[in-house]
């Protein structure tokens, strides 16, 4: 039973415009919620968190967004640049010992 | 430099064929977990260690075996590998704490098991 969900597998964005990545997940015990970043040939890289008692966080062009009651998190990248092109893996953590992650989204900014 | 180191980075071996694939972390990190990653499934933990002698099964568990002697070191042991084994594993470690921050992860080992 996947517990943290990412419905679209890749996504593709020009230059310069806004990335929207989406997440849903279904247990409502999580407590943190965290966006990681997977480059080819590399491990995932941490790229931005947020608590369960938020909504919102920002970091430089990176703000997740957290809606408790739809059980959704998304990752918005603004303005998108080609250097963003990665796998992006959404993940929450349950009772802080264990990380579940979602499926991932591909992301291709294209000039 | 803080790091998490994996070897082999790529594997390729036979059914039944046991190896270990070793992890091994500088920053003194008291958690370290194994992660498989699949198309379409993403990333699923196989085991963790909450600190030295303390290991307990994820979600994915079956054909694998962990040992954590000491803190920096947490090797994945498959006693007798099945092609299902085939995947791109990932080892991660965190601090207490960091729970904000998630863990650090190694470059990967690929493995094929033919």
């Amino acid at each position: 039973d996947q517990q943290v969900k990412q419905n679209s597998p890749s996504l593709s964005v020009q230059e310069g415009r806004i990335s929207i990545l989406n997440c849903d997940y279904t247990n409502s015990m999580f407590d943190y919620f965290l966006w990681y970043k997977k480059y080819p040939a590399e491990g995932p890289t941490f790229l931005i968190s947020i608590s369960s008692i938020k909504d919102k966080n920002e970091d430089g062009r990176f703000t997740v967004f957290l809606n408790k009651s739809a059980k959704h998190l998304s990752l918005h990248i603004v303005p998108s640049q080609p250097g963003d092109s990665a796998v992006y893996f959404c993940a929450a953590y349950l009772n802080t010992d264990k990380l579940i992650f979602g499926t991932g989204t591909r992301l291709q900014v294209f000039p | 430099e803080a790091q998490v180191t994996q070897n082999p980075r790529y594997l390729i071996t036979v059914t039944g064929k046991k190896l270990t694939v070793t992890c091994s972390q500088n920053m003194n990190h008291e958690y370290m977990s194994w992660y498989r990653q699949d198309p379409g499934l993403g990333l699923r933990q196989i085991y963790y260690s909450m600190n030295v002698e303390v290991t307990d099964k994820g979600d994915v568990p079956e054909g694998y075996k962990v040992s954590r002697k000491e803190k920096r070191n947490f090797p994945l042991i498959l006693e007798s590998p099945s092609p299902n084994q085939t995947s791109l594993y990932f080892c991660a470690s965190s601090g207490s704490g960091t729970a904000l921050y998630g863990y650090t992860f190694g470059s990967g080992t690929r493995l094929t098991v033919v």
